[in-house]
Formats: structure tokens, C-alpha cells, sequence
């Protein structure tokens, strides 16, 4: 059984640009989590989607947005780049909505710079 | 702002011995609770959940909960330093009562078990 993949693994980027990270569930898991992981600041929460509907959202910037399509794949897209975007980002899902037992994808490494 | 606390350690236990993990919580509604491994330079992986009062056994894992102190712990009896990770505490919180869940994580305790 496959797990959950995110791409691509590492991505270097420059401060304004902008950057899609795409992840691909379990198979019939329909809920998709994103987060961002720091050093100093942990795993926080971005945004979930569940059949292709955005159903909860951390505290982050207008930057920050997300799709999910009609697969259940979902893509979150970072606008304006800021050198403290730099971060692993996760992607977690799982079969219903609010990760009753999420799994991650091994992350996408995005540096700013 | 749910808040989740964990020592950040690093804790450090001699091989074989008992290693326990502490996590407090500050949303009195949670209900479930999650405890997940993350190796360095990997993703989390989930190892234990928890949902009723008491301790949850599984191997050498044993998730304990006490809801009415917002208190959640894990043991891990006879450590290996193949248990050397940071272990992450997540009660799961609902989104506004919006009927939608999320996991709020703690930033981690870092576990070393010494050979």
C-alpha cells in the first residue's frame, strides 16, 4: 500500500517568488493536512481539506493557500517567499477529516534565500 | 490558542531502563490523543493513541490519560537506542465546533537512550 508522497523533497527558492508543494494521500483517505515544521517554532497547523473543501485553517498568512482536487491530491501554494518561510513542510492525511491517526509524508525542505 | 507542553529534554535514559514522556493540554475538550516518533531528518510517525482515562498498552509503548488534570504521558519500558527520537504529544481539537478536527501538536521531548 502506498503511502503518502510529497514533492518535491527539496526545493531552494528566492525571497518573492512563489512555490506549489504537491502531496498525494493514502488511497482512499480523503482528508489531506498540511503543516510546517521549524526548529524553534514546531509542527503548526496550516490547513485541511476535505473533499476538495477547505475545512479548517491555522494562523498563517493570505501567503499561504490550498487546493485539493477531486483524487483527494492537494497542493498548497506559498506566495511572496520571505526567508522565514524556510521550513519542512508536512503533509499528513488520513480517511476522515481531523487526523484520527495521520500519516505523514516524508516533507517537502523548502529554503528561502 | 490550544497549547500543548512537553519538556524538550534531551532526556536522557541507560538502555533498559524506563523512559516516561509527559505532555499537559490546555483544550479541556479533547478527547483524543496521539502520540507520534520522528526520527531526525524524518517525518512523524504515529505509535500510540489514547481516548479513555487509564493507561494503553501496546509492546513496549504504554499511553496513560488523565483528562480531568489535561495530562497525557507515554512509557517506554526497556529503551533501545533504537528509541532515540523526539516524541511529539497531539490531542486532537475540534475546529470552531465546526464539526472538523485537527491535531495540535507539542514541540517535542528529545529522547536519547545511552547503550
Amino acid at each position: 500500500k502506498a503511502g503518502v508522497t510529497q514533492t518535491p523533497r527539496y526545493l531552494i527558492k528566492t525571497r518573492g517568488q512563489q512555490v506549489t508543494l504537491s502531496c498525494s494521500p493514502i488511497s482512499g483517505h480523503r482528508s489531506v493536512s498540511w503543516y510546517q515544521q521549524t526548529p524553534g517554532q514546531g509542527l503548526q497547523f496550516l490547513f485541511e481539506y476535505f473533499s476538495e473543501t477547505q475545512r479548517n485553517k491555522g494562523n498563517f498568512p493570505g501567503r499561504f493557500s490550498g487546493r485539493q482536487f477531486s483524487n483527494s491530491r492537494s497542493e498548497m501554494n506559498v506566495s511572496t517567499l520571505e526567508l522565514g518561510d524556510s521550513a519542512l513542510y508536512l503533509c499528513a492525511s488520513s480517511l476522515d477529516t481531523g487526523g484520527d491517526g495521520y500519516t505523514f509524508g516524508s516533507g517537502t525542505r523548502l529554503t528561502v534565500v | 490558542q490550544k497549547e500543548v507542553e512537553q519538556n524538550s529534554g534531551p532526556l536522557s535514559v541507560p538502555e533498559g531502563a524506563i523512559a516516561s514522556l509527559n505532555c499537559t493540554y490546555s483544550d479541556r475538550v479533547s478527547q483524543s490523543f496521539f502520540w507520534y516518533r520522528q526520527y531526525s531528518g524524518k517525518s512523524p510517525e504515529l505509535i500510540m493513541s489514547i481516548y479513555s482515562n487509564g493507561d494503553k498498552e501496546d509492546g513496549r509503548f504504554t499511553a496513560q490519560l488523565n483528562k480531568a488534570s489535561q495530562y497525557v504521558s507515554l512509557l517506554i519500558r526497556d529503551s533501545q537506542p533504537s528509541d532515540s527520537a523526539t516524541y511529539l504529544c497531539a490531542p486532537r481539537n475540534e475546529y470552531s465546533g465546526a464539526g472538523s478536527y485537527q491535531l495540535t501538536f507539542g514541540k517535542g521531548t528529545k529522547l536519547s537512550v545511552i547503550p
